[in-house]
């Protein structure tokens, strides 16, 4: 059983650049988060797709966004990229009936770094 | 503003004795508390939660505690064993589905 996976591992990109990050949700679950975590912090919640519809979104400035396909994978897209936006970048999905007793099931991440 | 605290950038225990990670909050309508592990490289792995309806969950050799007046809980782990070095995020949110707010982290190291 898969669990999640995200895509690609590793990315390098010059200040000003768009990127955009994949993630497949584990078998079964139907919501995804994307959370951010830079070097000695927790994650940071960006934001939550269900249903193909954002759901949550936390402090991130709107150079963030994100989509849900009707397979329930997701992107995250970052325009004009800042050297501060270089960070692990972690997906996270659930079963929206289950609710947050079982816990979200995270992707090993993409670790972007902005030059 | 930190909203979860975890004060102790790491703890070093022995194998076979008890491991207590701590972890404080401010936020009152946090009702949901999961505590994760993460081995380099990888990410975070779901351990253990608690609702605020309840002041203990356990879970083999995992236990957390919930002090809802204090606004604390604690993640004990007995015995600990080597395999159980990484670093373990204290997590909390409001309401069920709703996002996670971590805590920096606590890198435990188990000794042989």
């Amino acid at each position: 059983d898969a669990g999640v996976t995200q895509s690609p591992t590793h990315l390098i990109k010059t200040r000003g650049q768009q990127v955009t990050l994949r993630c497949s949700p584990k078998s079964g679950h139907d919501t995804v988060s994307w959370y951010q975590q830079a070097l000695g912090q927790g994650p940071q919640f960006i934001f939550q797709y269900y249903e193909e519809e954002e759901r949550q979104r936390g402090n991130f400035p709107d150079r963030f966004s994100g989509h849900q396909y009707p397979n329930y994978s997701s992107e995250l897209n970052v325009n004009a990229l800042l050297l501060g936006d270089s960070a692990l970048y972690l997906c996270a999905s659930s079963l929206l009936s289950l609710g947050t007793d079982y816990g979200y099931t995270f992707g090993s991440g993409t670790r972007l770094t902005v030059v | 503003d930190q909203q979860v605290k975890q004060n102790s950038p790491s703890l070093s225990v022995q194998e076979g004795r008890i491991s207590i990670l701590n972890c404080d909050y401010t936020n009152s309508m946090f009702d949901y508390f999961l505590w994760y592990k993460k081995y380099p490289a990888e990410g975070p792995t779901f351990l253990i939660s608690i609702s605020s309806i309840k002041d203990k969950n356990e879970d083999g050799r995992f236990t957390v505690f919930l002090n809802k007046s204090a606004k604390h809980l604690s993640l004990h782990i007995v015995p600990s064993q080597p395999g159980d070095s990484a670093v373990y995020f204290c997590a909390a949110s409001e309401g069920s589905n709703y996002k996670l707010t971590f805590g920096k982290g606590t890198l435990l190291t188990v000794n042989p």
